[in-house]
């Protein structure tokens, strides 16, 4: 089973550079996330998505957007990335939001904005 | 300030010796869950802790849900090389959407 996938797995960016984060998922789940992971802050949302066509924002949303086109994929996109974007970008999904339903992580994209 | 805070930061031992890792919260959760990270994986989750009091044991690893369901630990017996990683416990914010929020993490290391 391939479960979550993500590209592309390392990518460099120069400032104000765009790019566009791919995530697909084969588990039929309704929900998808993106996180980013910086060290000693865990995961922090990004946005996320409840159903093919639907998008919120979550924690930290501001120089990102995202589409949900298709229930299987999740797209990241950053207009104009900026240093403060080199992160490590992860995508997630689940059956349900909350209580016991956990989360299926991809291995995730590390970005460098330079 | 993180809803979940995680003790230690950083964890050092010998194999075999035994450890106990912290999540903590002002708040009450429903439920609180343990995920493990490997260097260049996201986040596998280990178990899910919903009744207060609540213990789950996998293999060597004990997990507690406090009775006032503000805290978790996961405690590790006779640590391996195997164990080594990210920590990360996890749970949905009350009041205040849906989706999970994670704690900083534990990273631990298992020297051999």
């Amino acid at each position: 089973n391939a479960g979550v996938t993500q590209t592309p797995k390392f990518r460099v960016l120069k400032t104000g550079q765009s790019m566009t984060l791919l995530c697909a998922q084969d588990m039929n789940h309704e929900y998808m996330y993106w996180y980013r992971q910086d060290p000693g802050m865990g995961l922090r949302l990004i946005h996320y998505s409840v159903g093919e066509g639907t998008t919120a924002k979550g924690e930290v949303p501001d120089g990102y957007n995202v589409s949900r086109l298709k229930k299987q994929n999740f797209l990241l996109g950053l207009e104009s990335a900026a240093p403060s974007q080199t992160s490590v970008y992860f995508c997630a999904s689940s059956y349900f939001a909350r209580g016991t339903y956990g989360y299926t992580f991809g291995s995730g994209t590390r970005l460098t904005v330079v | 300030t993180q809803l979940l805070e995680q003790s230690p930061q950083f964890l050092s031992i010998q194999e075999g010796e035994n450890l106990t890792v912290y999540c903590n919260s002002s708040s009450v959760f429903s439920s609180l869950q343990w995920y493990r990270q490997e260097p260049g994986e996201g986040p596998v989750l280990l178990v899910t802790v919903v009744t207060g009091g609540e213990v789950k044991k996998l293999k060597r690893l004990t997990f507690q849900f406090g009775d006032a369901r503000k805290d978790s630990s996961l405690h590790i017996t006779a640590a391996q090389p195997g164990d080594t990683g990210l920590y990360l416990c996890a749970g949905p914010p009350p009041d205040a959407g849906n989706m999970l929020t994670f704690g900083g993490g534990t990273r631990l290391m298992v020297k051999p």
